[in-house]
C-alpha cells in the first residue's frame, strides 16, 4: 500500500521568503511522486513530478522539490513567494504495483502575506 | 477551450434525489477517472476507466456509479444522493498506464446535498 503525509494543512509567509512544503510518502515499491497545485476554483494542475534520474526536480513557476529516498520525503521549496503562488498544493504517489493510481495527501494552502 | 470540462460547475441537490456529473474530454485519453475532494482528506478515488469497456471501482465506491458512454465522455452519478456526499467532485485523464503518467484534471463540481 501507499501512502502521502503533507505535514501542515495550512502555512503562511510573506512575499518574498522561502515557501517550504513538506511532504512525506510511504511506499513498499519505489515511487512516483508528484506534486500539482490548486488555484481557487480551478482543478489541479501538476506543477513537478519525479519519476527516475535526478534527484531534484524543477517545475513550473520557480518551484522545485527533492526527492529523498533515505527521509521517503519529497518537499516542495521556491526561494521566493508571490502574491500568486497562494493555492492549495497536493502531494501524490504511484507506482508501478498501483498502477497508474494516484493516491493524495491531504493538501497544504499556502497563504502569501503582503 | 479546456481540455477537460465538467457539468455543471455547481450544483445543489436535496436528500434522495438522482443527480449525474458529466465529463468530456478532447484530450484523446483512453484513461479517465472520477475523484472526491474533502477537506484535510485530499483526492479519492471513486472510480476509473480504462476504457470505454473497462469500469473499474475506486477507494470510495459506494454510492455512486458511473457509465463511460464513449472515449471522450465519463460520467457519474448518484442514485440516491445524501449530506455526506456534498464535496468537490474531479474528473481526470491519462493517456498511457504507466504509473508515472500525469493526470489532467478538469475544473470540478461543487455539489451539495441537502
Amino acid at each position: 500500500a501507499q501512502s502521502v503525509t503533507q505535514l501542515g494543512s495550512h502555512v503562511s509567509v510573506s512575499e518574498g521568503a522561502l515557501v517550504l512544503l513538506r511532504c512525506n510518502y510511504s511506499s513498499s515499491v519505489p515511487p512516483y511522486l508528484f506534486w500539482y497545485v490548486q488555484y481557487p476554483n480551478q482543478g489541479l494542475q501538476l506543477l513537478l513530478k519525479y519519476t527516475t534520474g535526478a534527484t531534484l526536480v524543477k517545475g513550473i513557476n520557480g518551484f522545485e522539490a527533492e526527492f529523498k529516498k533515505s527521509e521517503t520525503s519529497f518537499h516542495l521549496t521556491k526561494p521566493s513567494a508571490h502574491m500568486s503562488d497562494a493555492a492549495e498544493y497536493f502531494c501524490a504517489v504511484s507506482s508501478n504495483n498501483a498502477g497508474n493510481m494516484l493516491t493524495f495527501g491531504g493538501g497544504t494552502r499556502l497563504m502569501v502575506k503582503p | 477551450d479546456a481540455d477537460v470540462t465538467q457539468t455543471p460547475r455547481n450544483r445543489i441537490t436535496k436528500t434522495g434525489k438522482r443527480i449525474m456529473l458529466e465529463c468530456s474530454q478532447t484530450k484523446g485519453h483512453d484513461r479517465m477517472y472520477w475523484y472526491r475532494q474533502d477537506p484535510g482528506l485530499g483526492l479519492r478515488l471513486i472510480y476509473y476507466s480504462f476504457d470505454v469497456k473497462d469500469i473499474n471501482k475506486g477507494e470510495i465506491s459506494d454510492g455512486y456509479s458511473v457509465s463511460r458512454q464513449a472515449q471522450a465522455k465519463f460520467s457519474l452519478s448518484l442514485e440516491s444522493a445524501i449530506p455526506n456526499q456534498t464535496a468537490l467532485y474531479f474528473c481526470a485523464t491519462s493517456d498511457l498506464s504507466r504509473p508515472q503518467e500525469t493526470q489532467y484534471f478538469g475544473p470540478g463540481t461543487r455539489l451539495l446535498v441537502l
